[in-house]
């Protein structure tokens, strides 16, 4: 699986938009981009993924460039409740079916 | 919303001991995983499963660990003889299919302490 590039951590004010960004230069064409997050110790969340079309869904859109070797995670409006740490993963099931987890993003939304 | 469950929430045992976590996935997934997560560490992939086989595991999956479906609901990961160092989290998750546009959906978890 290609290798995921994540700032460590990131602030942003509640009601405004998070911009997650993930750096995967080394993904092929097959490789899809997910996003997880995980709130304290809970098990991870599935946020969205995609393979070359931005996605959007009730909980985020994902903006993902042409050259597909990088990414950004948008959270339209941050809650408290989004304060977690963000997982990009990068995953070709093709010859693997697991999730590898990186350290992540750690999002911290202040009032 | 169909999530998966697990039970129990938090399980202690002395070293030496085994123990049994059970997971229920969603009911209509075909693929179940078990991850686990050391206190401060990363989230790491132990064992994948589908049609009562094992499909893929890591390094740490060894003979210490099982898994089963015992029936039609339950999915099971089976720790002899238990280590400090098995003390962790432990996830499961189930995805409906297994090609990479299959996302997979996590359970709350069963924290293992074993001391």
């Amino acid at each position: 699986d290609a290798k995921t590039t994540q700032p460590p951590s990131m602030d942003c004010a509640e009601g405004r938009a998070a911009n997650l960004p993930c750096n995967h230069s080394t993904i092929s064409g097959n490789e899809y981009v997910y996003w997880y997050r995980q709130i304290h110790s809970q098990g991870p969340q599935y946020i969205i993924h995609g393979l070359k079309n931005n996605e959007t869904n009730e909980m985020a859109s994902l903006i993902i460039t042409e050259d597909r070797k990088s990414s950004t995670l948008i959270l339209p409006h941050a809650t408290l409740r989004d304060t977690a740490v963000y997982y990009c993963i990068v995953r070709d099931s093709y010859n693997t079916h697991k999730l590898i987890f990186g350290t992540g993003t750690r999002i911290q939304v202040f009032p | 919303e169909p999530e998966v469950t697990q039970t129990p929430s938090h399980q202690v045992t002395q070293m030496g001991q085994e123990v049994i976590l059970r997971c229920v996935p969603i009911s209509n997934h075909l693929y179940f995983y078990w991850y686990r997560q050391i206190l401060g560490q990363k989230v790491e992939f132990l064992v994948s499963f589908y049609n009562n086989e094992i499909s893929e595991k890591s390094e740490i999956f060894d003979d210490q660990f099982s898994v089963e479906r015992p029936d039609g609901s339950n999915f099971t990961l089976k720790i002899r003889s238990t280590k400090l160092e098995d003390s962790a989290m432990y996830f499961c998750a189930s995805s409906e299919g297994d090609t990479s546009s299959y996302e997979q959906y996590f359970g709350p978890g069963t924290r293992l302490t074993v001391t």
